[in-house]
């Protein structure tokens, strides 16, 4: 119950394309959804976060889909650029009393130019 | 704002050493955790800190131990390191902690034993 599925493992996508990553989760007590981009021997670095009571959220060619009632959320690059190739985290945590993130697997993106 | 920063970057012990890797948070954050990250396992809680009071450990064994200091700096210590322990260290620091928060990472401190 504590584990968020993420797909797919890895992605290649034209320059200009739409990258769609996939999470999963089960725990219903979630309730704040992040995403952290990650370049080669840099840490994570958070791009954008959401909360169920919103089924979508965008800040500039980045989205979050949200759906509370299948239990999954998806990040959407617009218009995906070279500089864009990282390895991108889905995570998931409750407000109450936990203090951790439980995070995807990861997703390694390349956009070719 | 000076980020969350780790040291040291990059350090490689023997098995059966122990290792101390040190983590200073983003000035005013009072949460300090720490993760493990491989490329098998991926992202793995390792624990949190907040006000020197540890709230919470993920499911690694007692020789992964941490602490906190007033100062809310933070170190993690690996006794009798194992192969195995090669990983990025991360540490992240917010306000309040993870839940249903931000919290920013550090770059990270690979540790490789041989």
């Amino acid at each position: 119950q504590q584990q968020v599925k993420q797909s797919p493992q890895s992605l290649i996508v034209q320059k200009g394309g739409i990258s769609i990553i996939n999470c999963a989760y089960e725990n219903t007590a979630f309730d704040y959804f992040p995403w952290y981009q990650q370049f080669p021997g840099k840490g994570p670095a958070l791009l954008i976060a959401i909360r169920p009571d919103v089924s979508e959220k965008k800040e500039g060619r980045f989205t979050i889909s949200f759906n509370k009632s299948a239990k999954q959320f998806s990040l959407h690059i617009m218009d995906s650029q070279p500089g864009d190739s990282a390895t991108y985290f889905c995570a998931a945590s409750m407000t109450s009393g936990t203090y951790k993130y439980i995070f995807g697997t990861g997703t390694r993106l390349k956009v070719l130019a | 704002k000076a980020g969350v920063t780790q040291t040291p970057r990059y350090l490689i012990k023997t098995r059966g050493q122990q290792v101390t890797l040190s983590c200073s948070p983003i000035s005013g954050h009072r949460s300090v955790s720490w993760y493990q990250q491989t490329p098998g396992q991926g992202l793995q809680f390792l624990f949190e800190y907040f006000s020197e009071t540890q709230r919470n450990k993920g499911n690694f064994p007692g020789r992964f131990s941490g602490r906190q200091f007033s100062n809310s700096r933070s170190e993690m210590n690996v006794s009798t390191l194992e192969l195995g322990d090669s990983a990025l260290y991360l540490c992240a620091s917010s306000l309040q902690g993870a839940g249903g928060n931000t919290i920013y990472f550090g770059e990270g401190s690979w540790l490789t034993v041989v």
